[in-house]
């Protein structure tokens, strides 16, 4: 049973463009959840998605936005990238009324140059 | 708002020796709390969760974690360390049905000495 999947795993990007992120949940999840991990620190909550719409929202600015596909799959698209966008970034799943507790993927790492 | 403080970005311990982890919340009601696991260049691993059941609580791997809210600390244990348990600690909370939101803290490196 594959986990949640992640892609690309690696990724460098130029300050200024766009990126997009993709996620596929662990088979029977129906929650998405957005992190990102600066290097050194501890996952910082980006959004939530469930029925495909936005349910909540980390302190993050509005270039940070998000979409979940009717399978249940994620994206996550940052525009206009800033040095500080570097990071790895985590997509996590649940089931919505299941056991609290989120499965993760491996992320993907963003260097922004 | 909910907060995790971990005591210890590093934490060095002999192999076959206790390992403990420090972590300490804030939470305005009664909180979810959870340690995960991060080994280098992968996500996280989900070792135990507390969720308003039983206290102690034993994840994977032969760690335990400990509820107590008189002391609102939630600290990782594990009798033996082993040379695998090197890696990344995340304690992390979550507060409320239906706000799955995780709230996680800056980690503890566990360094295992042979």
């Amino acid at each position: 049973d594959a986990g949640v999947t992640q892609s690309p795993t690696h990724l460098i990007k130029t300050r200024g463009q766009q990126v997009t992120l993709r996620c596929s949940p662990k088979s029977g999840h129906d929650t998405v959840s957005w992190y990102q991990q600066a290097l050194g620190q501890g996952p910082q909550f980006i959004f939530q998605y469930y029925e495909e719409e936005e349910r909540q929202r980390g302190n993050f600015p509005d270039r940070f936005s998000g979409h979940q596909f009717p399978n249940y799959s994620s994206e996550l698209n940052v525009n206009a990238l800033l040095l500080g966008d570097s990071a790895l970034y985590l997509c996590a799943s649940k089931i919505r009324k299941g056991e609290r507790g989120y499965t993760f993927g491996s992320g993907t790492r963003l260097t922004v140059v | 708002a909910q907060s995790v403080t971990q005591l210890g970005s590093h934490v060095s311990v002999s192999e076959g020796a206790l390992v403990l982890l420090r972590c300490n919340y804030s939470s305005s009601v009664p909180p979810y709390l959870f340690w995960y696991v991060q080994y280098p260049n992968q996500g996280l691993q989900l070792l135990l969760k507390y969720t308003s059941a039983a206290t102690l609580v034993k994840g994977i791997n032969g760690f335990e974690a400990e509820f107590k809210k008189s002391e609102t600390s939630f600290h990782l244990t594990k009798p033996s360390a082993h040379m695998s348990d090197a890696a990344e600690y995340f304690c992390a909370v979550s507060v409320g049905f239906g706000n799955e939101k995780l709230t996680f803290g800056t980690g503890t490196r566990l360094t295992i000495i042979p």
